[in-house]
């Protein structure tokens, strides 16, 4: 069984601090995907990154850098400079084989709210 | 630009009343995901499509039905909603599995279904 543990429910920040969100996942197949989503008030789900379980490789888009360690099962999420744009529910997801079935497992989402 | 189109944003339906909401995308992508998001939730895969294949998952209720004419179409049939089937529902898609990103699920803005 697949499963993905995001244990921050809610973070509140200030305007230009640098917030991490985590990502604990389980899964029995060595070859697997994890993704991070958001999702803004208006509801879309806005696909992040996704990382394969064979790249390690840390990776910085703009102000988003990720954080992938098979050792400790995590993929966690840094934003800096938060912005209030940044407010949204941030989702982390694993897809696991082929085999396992074409399907998503959703973390239970981090909610960001950036205070000007 | 390439999207997934959900119609309409919002809907209000009655107890029992049947309603159908529609998705369509210009991606091409082959596969074609519903979820169901309750308020405050991960979002819950209902069923997909692989083409014309039809996967439902084990749990989702026979009161949710879903239909592909084609492979830029795919709507979601509620027959006799209740006041717990008031969420946001998505739709997704991705490619295939031999294509280059076989995993990534690229989501439409939702529709939110309320129940009176």
């Amino acid at each position: 069984a697949q499963k993905v543990t995001q244990a921050q429910t809610e973070i509140s920040v200030v305007e230009k601090e640098d917030v991490t969100l985590d990502c604990v996942y389980e899964t029995r197949d060595t070859t697997y995907y994890l993704f991070w989503y958001k999702q803004p008030p208006s509801g879309e789900l806005v696909f992040l990154i996704r990382r394969n379980s064979f790249d390690e490789q840390n990776e910085i888009s703009g102000r988003y850098s990720w954080n992938f360690q098979k050792s400790t099962s995590s993929f966690n999420f840094t934003i800096t400079a938060s912005q209030v744009v940044d407010s949204a529910v941030y989702f982390c997801a694993l897809r696991g084989s082929w085999a396992a079935g074409n399907k998503l497992t959703f973390g239970g989402g981090t909610r960001v709210l950036v205070k000007p | 630009d390439a999207m997934v189109i959900q119609n309409p944003r919002y809907q209000v339906t009655q107890f029992g009343k049947p309603v159908t909401l529609s998705c369509s995308q210009t991606l091409n992508h082959n596969v074609m995901y519903w979820y169901q998001q309750k308020s405050s939730q991960a979002p819950k895969l209902l069923f997909h499509y692989y083409d014309k294949d039809f996967n439902n998952e084990a749990d989702t209720p026979d009161n949710f039905q879903s239909r592909r004419p084609n492979t830029s179409f795919c709507f979601l049939d509620i027959r006799s909603p209740g006041l717990g089937d008031a969420a946001m529902y998505l739709c997704a898609t991705s490619r295939p599995w031999a294509s280059g990103d076989p995993d990534t699920q690229y989501f439409g803005p939702g529709t939110r279904l309320t129940v009176l």
